[in-house]
């Protein structure tokens, strides 16, 4: 069974600019949650979709939005980007209950210039 | 809220010998899953093993096991017969109380196996 896949692996962006990112879930898999890593913030919670709708919400500002597909696959939208925005964002998935393990994918690197 | 320690922000270890990577936990809830994850440089998160607040025996996967002790709250991470490729970041996260997959991770530990 294939694992869970972000695309792209790297993307640079300049300060003001929007950004998308993508995470495709193991397959039977309904929950997909997202985090940011930094250096000085290490590894945040930013939110989690479940069956297209959102299930929970980290301490994140309204530039960070997100949206679930009907086949499960999700989007992550920043925008006005800022240079504190780079970061790794890891995109992880489970398949449905609060009991499973979330399998992470390889991440999104995302440098603000 | 709940929160997570990882005292131990690097460690060395011998190859083929043990290591144990601490974490504290603090929540109020009494329903919680602890999890231990392995960063390599590469950044992927690769889970490790898993640890209910209800499960009374010590977790166990492969060289990987934990040492839960509820009462203290903590969950300490055991790796034995070191391999030159357990090098990497370990993080310990914790799921508790409502609906939903939230995991708060610890502040990471930089585990490096000497040949």
């Amino acid at each position: 069974k294939a694992g869970v896949t972000q695309t792209p692996r790297y993307l640079i962006k300049t300060r003001g600019q929007q950004v998308t990112l993508s995470c495709s879930p193991i397959s039977g898999h309904r929950s997909v949650s997202w985090y940011q890593q930094t250096p000085g913030q290490g590894l945040q919670f930013l939110f989690e979709y479940f069956s297209e709708t959102q299930r929970n919400k980290g301490n994140f500002p309204g530039r960070f939005s997100g949206r679930q597909f009907s086949n499960s696959r999700s989007e992550m939208n920043v925008s006005t980007l800022e240079l504190g925005d780079s970061a790794l964002y890891l995109c992880a998935s489970t398949v449905s209950t609060s009991a499973d393990t979330q399998y992470f994918g390889p991440g999104t690197r995302l440098t603000v210039l | 809220a709940q929160k997570i320690t990882q005292t131990q922000p690097g460690m060395f270890v011998q190859e083929k010998e043990a290591v144990t990577l601490d974490c504290t936990y603090d929540t109020s809830d009494q329903s919680y899953g602890l999890f231990w994850y392995k960063q390599p440089s590469s950044g992927e998160m690769i889970f490790l093993i898993y640890q209910g607040s209800y499960d009374e025996q010590n977790a166990t996967e492969g060289r990987y096991s934990l040492n839960f002790q509820k009462a203290r709250k903590s969950t300490n991470l055991v790796i034995s017969a070191s391999q030159l490729g357990d090098s990497a970041m370990y993080f310990c996260a914790m799921r508790s109380g409502g609906v939903g997959n939230m995991l708060t991770f610890g502040g990471g530990t930089r585990l490096m196996v000497k040949p």
